[in-house]
């Protein structure tokens, strides 16, 4: 049982370049969402899935295209990279069963962007 | 690994002193809380979550408390060891809400 994988570890792009980062849970959660987390803040949302098939904006979604075609799997899209991009994002996941529940995180992916 | 959270309030304590992190959220309709640790370089990991029919909660070496009047939600580590150094996020919610907001963290250093 891996839990949330996250592919890759560790990207660096050039400003406009495109990119998809990979998250696949194996707990069979409904819901799956992607943060970033910038140094001194939080982790904040970007998009959530409450179901394959289904998608939503979540804080900060400007940038960012999500797709969500297996249950298992939640892909983050970056069109056109810009340097404020440069993060860490996490993807997680949880149980749905009509309330909400602790997220389980994957370890991240370290973007740079240049 | 890299650090989280450069600007993080830090609470350093002594290796087996108790530790408390504190948390304050506005959103009086919140009514489930959460603690997760996160490692440097790693994903947060759960600690132990409460929800508002309660005031307190226990896990193992870890209590959280919960004072819906001011708004408080607080994390105490028992006799704390290195193993408990990390950054500390709380996080809210409520229900037909589908996601967590989180805190800012808090750095807790344990001094051997």
């Amino acid at each position: 049982n891996a839990g949330v994988t996250q592919t890759p570890k560790f990207r660096v792009l050039k400003t406009g370049q495109s990119m998809t980062l990979l998250c696949a849970q194996d707990m069979n959660h409904e819901y799956m969402y992607w943060y970033r987390q910038d140094p001194g803040m939080g982790l904040r949302l970007i998009h959530y899935s409450v179901g394959e098939g289904t998608t939503a904006k979540g804080e900060v979604p400007d940038g960012y295209n999500v797709s969500r075609l297996k249950k298992q799997n939640f892909l983050l899209g970056l069109e056109s990279a810009a340097p404020s991009q440069t993060s860490v994002y996490f993807c997680a996941s949880s149980y749905s069963l009509g309330g909400v529940y602790e997220q389980y995180f994957g370890p991240g992916t370290r973007l740079t962007v240049t | 690994g890299e650090s989280v959270g450069l600007h993080l309030p830090t609470l350093s304590v002594q290796e087996g002193d108790n530790s408390i992190i504190n948390c304050a959220y506005s959103n009086s309709a919140s009514d489930y809380f959460i603690w997760y640790k996160q490692e440097s370089g790693k994903g947060p990991q759960f600690i132990i979550d409460i929800r508002s029919n309660m005031d307190k909660r226990q896990g193992q070496r870890v209590t959280v408390l919960l004072n819906k009047t001011v708004k408080h939600l607080s994390l105490q580590i028992a006799a704390t060891q290195p193993g408990d150094s990390a950054v500390y996020f709380c996080a809210e919610s409520y229900t037909g809400r589908r996601a967590l907001t989180f805190g800012s963290g808090t750095r807790l250093q344990v001094q051997p």
